[in-house]
């Protein structure tokens, strides 16, 4: 059974349109993130978040936002969708964020913004 | 500049071969360091983690970090098929919830 769910598996977007990516852990972990794969970019952090607060914010722009409505939930809600926002989103978790966790991959949500 | 850099871009290595993977930080605050596999159309997936100067080794997998130049390499012995992926070298400083930072990653091609 996959551990880490994120849904939906793909999305196609109108630009300026808002979308909500999901993501759902059962492993147990305190610690969720948000990475971003773009094409010829490296995965990319954009946030995480412990014990469902924000612990770093490493994206320049607010239409990114994360809402964690349980603690093994944080989904992503980007608004004003660009077509540069198309890319492959990943959620992960680790344990309790300590700086030695090994992070851990959802499949990801790839994202397609006409 | 980026700041974990993996050579090379891709290898090919033929079934039962050896394949021998780098990866530099320009960045000294880095402690701890992964390698993880990506396949196709999945995420990516933690191989192992190395902490400490010298060789950590998990079944066919063999890390190497070298604090000193800032270095770290993984072989991969006996290489199969389902080894070809993306593997990428991933780094931290080690601050609590804090984002690992990637290379881009070396494609393995193994071939029969």
């Amino acid at each position: 059974d996959p551990k880490i769910i994120q849904k939906p598996k793909y999305l196609v977007a109108v630009t300026g349109s808002e979308k909500i990516l999901i993501c759902e852990q059962y492993l147990g972990h305190n610690a969720m993130y948000w990475y971003r794969q773009s094409a010829k970019k490296p995965l990319e952090f954009m946030f995480s978040y412990s014990y469902q607060k924000l612990m770093d914010n490493q994206t320049a722009s607010s239409r990114f936002q994360p809402q964690s409505s349980k603690k093994n939930h944080l989904d992503l809600q980007i608004t004003a969708l660009k077509p540069d926002d198309s890319a492959t989103y990943f959620c992960a978790s680790s344990q309790d964020g300590q700086g030695r966790d090994t992070q851990y991959f959802g499949p990801g949500t790839r994202l397609l913004v006409l | 500049q980026q700041k974990v850099q993996q050579s090379p871009e891709s290898l090919s290595v033929p079934e039962g071969g050896m394949a021998s993977l780098n990866c530099t930080s320009s960045d000294r605050n880095f402690q701890y360091f992964w390698w993880y596999r990506q396949h196709s159309g999945e995420g990516p997936k933690a191989l192992m983690s190395i902490f400490s100067d010298g060789d950590k080794k998990e079944g066919r997998f063999t890390a190497h970090l070298n604090k000193a130049s800032l270095h770290v390499s993984l072989h991969i012995r006996d290489s199969q098929p389902s080894d070809s992926a993306l593997y990428f070298c991933a780094a931290s400083e080690g601050n609590y919830a804090q984002g690992l930072t990637f290379g881009l990653g070396t494609r393995v091609s193994v071939f029969p």
